[in-house]
């Protein structure tokens, strides 16, 4: 079955932190994308990758990096995490050309 | 830019009853369209998307919906709810770059009442 999986589910930090959230996808995608999930705001895209080592900002950048230095995994840091960044984090993949996101099942991180 | 609206934020319906939930965007040229549903504490699964052709699409789990170029909507129906469906629905518009971008909607979350 393929998949898309995020190392932990639930995650507490402290402010100021640097935080880790990593992503795997066993299905061979060009394409993988990194979600923020609020009450209210929906999902809204932070980065994504259309290739290995490739990366480019989605509408809320600030605050956060990536790195993709494997095909199968994408890698979400806070540099400093504060409390504005508890939230749920989703990683989707797909091929490229494709709109047929694969996601996973998230990681609730509380920043306190 | 892309846009998309989900204007209810939470529906309640009785188990058995019909079901419609709706979605309005934004684009410029014809749109791909996809709903999401969010069961607790999952991530994403798709239902059905719309590309092109026939304006009335089929889903997974007995949903469809309807493509309406001239009200920009695509909205999400079912005949008979079970209690199975309550979760979260996501309308998402692809960005029709080369990167494939979805741009979602807020949500509806959908109870189901005995």
């Amino acid at each position: 079955d393929v998949k898309v999986t995020q190392s932990s589910r639930y995650l507490v930090k402290r402010t100021g932190e640097k935080v880790f959230l990593e992503c795997v996808q066993d299905m061979d995608h060009e394409n993988m994308f990194w979600y923020r999930q609020d009450p209210g705001l929906g999902l809204r895209l932070i980065y994504f990758s259309y290739d290995v080592k490739m990366k480019e900002k989605g509408d809320i950048p600030e605050g956060y990096s990536v790195s993709r230095e494997k095909k199968e995994r994408f890698s979400l840091i806070l540099e400093s995490a504060s409390t504005n960044q508890t939230s749920m984090y989703l990683c989707a993949s797909t091929r490229a050309g494709a709109y047929g996101y694969t996601f996973g099942s998230g990681t609730r991180l509380t920043v306190v | 830019a892309q846009s998309v609206t989900q204007p209810d934020i939470h529906i309640t319906v009785s188990e058995g009853a019909s079901l419609e939930l709706r979605c309005n965007y934004s684009y410029g040229a014809t749109p791909y369209l996809f709903w999401y549903v969010q069961s607790p504490g999952q991530g994403l699964q798709l239902l059905l998307k719309y590309f092109s052709g026939d304006t009335l699409v089929q889903g997974i789990k007995g949903f469809e919906a309807e493509f309406k170029r001239s009200q920009s909507s695509f909205n999400l129906r079912k005949p008979s709810v079970h209690w199975s469906d309550a979760a979260e629905y996501f309308c998402a518009v692809g960005d029709g770059g080369a990167t494939n971008k979805l741009i979602f909607g807020t949500g509806t979350l959908l109870a189901v009442q005995p």
